[in-house]
């Protein structure tokens, strides 16, 4: 089944403790990319990834960082969390940037307290 | 970069009644607008899109309308449903750009 899988669904930790959340799409897709999912706010784009090795800032990129090592994988790093960075994270994946579909994967809550 | 409004932010319609989201964008170098809908505590899923090329589109009871000139599109939903009732949101994106999402609307359909 073609899909984007997100580990964990839920996550709460504290304030400075680095954190990794996993991202893996099995559809062959060239651009990965993440969103955080705030109340009144939409989709904002974290990072984007428009092939192996090649990643750059969306829009709200302060406190992330994301590689690109493999095509399937594309985890967002946050080395320091702190709690404005508490929110609902997706990753998705197309197979080209801007005029194709996006695959979100099911979401990662996280609280950080 | 391309900013994207969307209206209302929430919309509420009984059962039967048709709703219309609209969305406007601010790049007129956009060519693709799709539209996803999340329902709660899910992922968004795209349920329409349409091509700059393209004025209108349907698929059973969704249709979205094109704009080019005045750079803006809708969601229209005709004989609403209570499994309709989601937030909805709209994107727009041009060639090598990101979609670019509006903030949402959440629409409530009463039986």
């Amino acid at each position: 089944e073609a899909q984007v899988t997100q580990n964990p669904r839920y996550l709460i930790t504290v304030t400075g403790k680095k954190l990794t959340v996993t991202c893996s799409q099995n559809m062959n897709h060239e651009y990965m990319s993440w969103y955080r999912q705030d109340p009144g706010l939409g989709l904002r784009q974290i990072y984007y990834s428009m092939n192996v090795e090649v990643t750059d800032k969306g829009d709200v990129p302060e406190g992330y960082k994301v590689s690109r090592k493999e095509k399937r994988n594309f985890p967002l790093i946050l080395e320091s969390p702190s709690p404005n960075q508490t929110s609902l994270y997706f990753c998705a994946s197309s197979p080209g940037q801007g005029s194709s579909p996006l695959h979100f994967g099911n979401g990662t809550r996280l609280t950080v307290t | 970069g391309e900013n994207v409004e969307q209206h209302p932010s929430t919309l509420s319609v009984q059962e039967g009644d048709s709703a219309v989201i609209k969305c406007t964008y601010s790049d007129s170098a956009s060519n693709y607008f799709p539209w996803y809908k999340q329902e709660l505590g899910k992922r968004p899923q795209l349920i329409i899109d349409i091509r700059s090329n393209v004025g209108e589109k349907k698929d059973q009871r969704i249709a979205v309308t094109l704009n080019k000139t005045a750079k803006h599109f809708s969601l229209h939903i005709t004989e609403t449903q209570p499994e309709d009732s989601a937030v909805y949101f709209c994107a727009a994106a041009g060639g090598y750009s990101t979609l670019t999402f509006g903030k949402g609307t959440m629409l409530l359909v009463s039986p």
